[in-house]
Parts: C-alpha cells; sequence; structure tokens
C-alpha cells in the first residue's frame, strides 16, 4: 500500500541551527512533492515544490532535496527562528493522467528554541 | 495579496442535520479543492473540481457529500445528513494550475 512517513516525533532545535525534516514514502512515482507549513488551527501554507527531475530547490533559508531512487525528501531550514515553529507537512501527487490528487503526511511538528 | 476564505469559521449542528460551508477562492483560479482533517490526523483530500465539474474525489467523498459552485466566485460543500465523524477541519483551496495550492483558514464542524 502507498505510505508517507514523516517523522511523528517533534524536532526540538536551537535557534540558528538547522532543521532538517524527512519524508520517505513508499508505492509512489510522484511527478512533483510539496512542503507546506501548518501553524495550529489554520490551513497549510505552500512554502516550496520539486518536481521528480530536480535534485534541490531553495528558497530563502529553505532547501528541498528530492531523491527518487531512496524515494526520500529532505526539507532545511537553516538559520531557523522560533517563528519557524509550526507543523511541517510534505504532499504528493499520487494522481495518474492530468488530474491532481495530492496525499499528505501527517506531519513533523519544529519547535525552535530561543 | 489574494486569499481564499471560508465561512462560517466554526459550525456546529446535530447529527442528520445538513451543513453548507462555504469558499470564496482566488479570483483567477481555475482548480477548487476541499479537504478535511480530523483533529490530530492528516489533511485528507475529498474532492477537485474544474470546469464546473467534479475532476477527482476520494473515497471519503459519497453520496452524502456533494459540490457546487453556484456563482462566478463562491465554492460550496455540503454535507446532506451529518454524522458524528464528520467533526473536523474542512478545509478549500484553490490554484491556478494543478500543482500549486493556496488554502483557506478552514471551517471547523463539529456535530453534535
Amino acid at each position: 500500500s502507498q505510505k508517507i512517513e514523516q517523522n511523528s516525533e517533534a524536532l526540538n532545535i536551537q535557534e540558528g541551527k538547522t532543521a532538517t525534516l524527512t519524508c520517505n514514502y513508499t508505492n509512489y512515482s510522484p511527478a512533483y512533492l510539496q512542503w507546506y507549513r501548518q501553524d495550529p488551527g489554520r490551513g497549510p501554507v505552500f512554502l516550496l515544490l520539486i518536481r521528480e527531475n530536480e535534485k534541490e530547490k531553495r528558497k530563502e533559508r529553505l532547501k528541498v532535496t528530492f531523491d527518487t531512487t531512496l524515494k526520500q525528501s529532505l526539507f532545511h531550514i537553516t538559520a531557523s527562528q522560533p517563528a519557524d515553529s509550526a507543523t511541517y507537512l510534505c504532499a504528493l501527487d499520487s494522481s495518474s493522467g492530468g488530474s491532481y490528487i495530492p496525499t499528505f503526511g501527517r506531519g513533523t511538528s519544529l519547535i525552535v528554541h530561543p | 495579496e489574494p486569499e481564499v476564505t471560508q465561512t462560517p469559521s466554526h459550525q456546529v449542528t446535530q447529527m442528520g442535520q445538513e451543513v453548507i460551508l462555504r469558499c470564496v477562492p482566488i479570483s483567477n483560479h481555475l482548480y477548487f479543492y476541499w479537504y478535511r482533517q480530523i483533529l490530530g490526523q492528516k489533511v485528507e483530500f475529498l474532492v477537485s473540481f474544474y470546469n464546473n465539474e467534479i475532476s477527482e474525489k476520494s473515497e471519503i467523498f459519497d453520496d452524502q457529500f456533494s459540490v457546487e459552485r453556484p456563482d462566478g466566485s463562491n465554492f460550496t460543500l455540503k454535507i446532506r445528513s451529518t454524522k458524528l465523524e464528520d467533526s473536523a477541519m474542512y478545509f478549500c483551496a484553490s490554484s491556478a494550475s494543478t500543482d500549486t495550492q493556496y488554502f483557506g483558514p478552514g471551517t471547523r464542524l463539529t456535530v453534535l
């Protein structure tokens, strides 16, 4: 069966350090993978999209890697700040054909301590 | 910056009642979606809508659910006869293409 796995344990780091979050998947061949941020009681906010033919994508302090051989994406936040504390979700495109059916992981909670 | 809006922010209803959740997508977007998130669980896809018809739906989206775009701006999710297990946050999203989606703030549905 298809699975998306994100570390269910919260990641605690000190301000200024790099946070690295992992998304592993099985039995998918996604055309792309997305990372979202979700704050408590709020909707997910899109951060980055990386396509299957891209190894790495950057946006400001964010970096995403995508290894289709390992079936893994890593999400990095450099120079982390307490304001980065949130739950980070990865989402895969699990559709076939032209339409898009996104499947989300359960998310990993990041807590950045001042 | 344009945003997806949803109303109401919180809806309380009795089991068996019909509810309609409303969304105003970003104005130039063509693809519309509904998701739900049960407390503490992951975000789950319900349905996608394009060109005035459903393009994809999940197993959750059974005959109790329907979607409509009654005019040029609103996008609604109707649950005909609510069950206790329908209690969740319901998120609307829209996108200009089939990848990046912009989510609304959600409607918290509580079924008593």
